[in-house]
């Protein structure tokens, strides 16, 4: 099982929508998570960071179900600016994070 | 407030030619780390630094060196550049130990090699 698994997409939304993107993990000893945007051929940029159950910012929400051994991120009123690629990022040993190649959203006029 | 400084932004080289990427933070982070990402490919950790130095093998080490002399400073060397090492660099930072702090990443460097 890969460490990170994330449905590439691409998601391409209408402006408005809400839309949600699930990742899983296989270290169940991770302790933090980070989702990260990054847009074409720019650097990632942090967006949240999760360290209990959930974390919300405004029009983004992360859960968290360590259960299950995934986290997700739901991004509500979406607009064209929120177009990206996003980055779910679990904490794995303390000196490494492993980056998977991320979800790719369009949002759409 | 500059926070993680790449340089040069872009640079095209021939094969067999050397280079250094020098990557610079000012929040007196401790750990670093230099990454490349190929098209449509996730970041790959090359090596990393969790003190001035010290120094660290990640995933993808070969054909690159590092150093970190001073706490503010890490670079990332091609002794001998290759055309499989043309992608795009990106090196980050992070306060302590990424168990419980996110990275913070300069703009890239962007490297050709022909």
């Amino acid at each position: 099982r890969k460490e990170v698994e994330q449905d590439p997409g691409p998601f391409n939304v209408p402006e408005g929508a809400t839309v949600a993107f699930n990742c899983t993990y296989s270290n169940s000893a991770s302790q933090s998570f980070f989702w990260y945007r990054q847009d074409c051929r720019k650097e990632p940029k942090l967006l949240m960071s999760v360290y209990s159950s959930g974390n919300e910012d405004g029009r983004f929400t992360a859960q968290l179900n360590r259960a299950s051994q995934y986290i997700s991120l739901l991004i509500r009123d979406s607009k064209l600016s929120d177009s990206a690629t996003y980055l779910c990022v679990p904490s794995g040993s303390a000196r490494q994070l492993t980056f998977g190649s991320g979800t790719q959203l369009t949002v759409l006029p | 407030n500059a926070g993680v400084t790449q340089t040069p932004k872009f640079r095209v080289l021939k094969t067999g030619q050397s280079m250094t990427l020098l990557c610079a933070q000012d929040m007196n982070h401790e750990y670093m780390y230099w990454y490349r990402q190929d098209p449509g490919m996730g970041l790959r950790l090359i090596h990393y630094s969790v003190g001035e130095g010290t120094t660290a093998k990640g995933e993808v080490p070969d054909g690159y060196n590092v150093s970190r002399l001073k706490k503010q400073n890490f670079l990332l060397g091609l002794e001998s550049a290759a055309p499989s090492q043309t992608s795009v660099y990106f090196c980050a930072s992070s306060a302590t130990g990424v168990s419980n702090q996110p990275q913070h990443f300069g703009d890239g460097t962007r490297l050709s090699i022909l």
